[in-house]
């Protein structure tokens, strides 16, 4: 019930592409969806992040899709580029009924994207 | 605005010997939480703190691990008598609120 399942594990894009990495959860107790960008050997930046009220957000290049009824929602990134090549993480969190907001985080998607 | 500050970046100790990790939260912060990250794997929660109180600390091994966040200076975490599994990177985050969580860049403990 606490797991985040995300994929795909690696995804390979051509510059210019849309990449769509996908989270999936079963707590409905869920409110706070995150996704964070991780670069090697650095700590991960927070991206976005969407409340379960909005079905979808979009900051610049980045967009959360949200479905609630399915409980899964996922990161688009539109025109992909070089830059963009990191691992990024879906993340939930609860609001403190039970005194904590820590995140579960998911298993992460290793991003490449090809010049 | 001075992000999340981790020191020391890379840690090497010997097992057996104490590791003591440090964080600083961003200006303001009150909200402090420890994630562990193994090698190409995910962050793990490890524990929460506010100000002199650990809120949750369901994630934190039963023994040789603890943390605090004194009212005063940074926040703590000690692993004492390290072993090799310990060796990971340790990333703190900060909070204003609780939800919206900031790292910093981690510690990479190495145990040798």
């Amino acid at each position: 019930q606490q797991q985040v399942k995300q994929s795909p594990q690696s995804l390979i894009v051509q510059k210019g592409g849309i990449s769509i990495i996908n989270c999936a959860y079963e707590n409905t107790a869920f409110d706070y969806f995150p996704w964070y960008q991780q670069f090697p050997g650095k700590g991960p930046a927070l991206l976005i992040a969407i409340r379960p009220d909005v079905s979808e957000k979009k900051e610049g290049r980045f967009t959360i899709s949200f479905n609630k009824s399915a409980k899964q929602f996922s990161l688009h990134i539109m025109d992909s580029q070089p830059g963009d090549s990191a691992t990024y993480f879906c993340a939930a969190s609860m609001s403190p009924t039970s005194g904590t907001y820590k995140y579960i985080f998911g298993t992460g998607t290793r991003l490449k994207v090809l010049a | 605005n001075a992000g999340v500050m981790q020191n020391p970046r890379h840690l090497v100790r010997r097992r057996g010997q104490e590791a003591r990790l440090r964080c600083s939260p961003m200006k303001g912060h009150s909200h402090v939480y420890w994630y562990r990250q193994l090698p190409e794997e995910g962050l793990k929660f490890m524990v929460y703190l506010q100000k002199e109180n650990i809120i949750d600390e369901s994630g934190m091994p039963k023994e040789r691990f603890s943390a605090e966040f004194p009212k005063e200076g940074p926040s703590i975490l000690r692993i004492q008598q390290v072993v090799r599994g310990d060796s990971a990177a340790y990333f703190c985050a900060s909070s204003p609120q609780g939800q919206e969580a900031f790292f910093g860049q981690g510690t990479r403990l190495t145990v040798v």
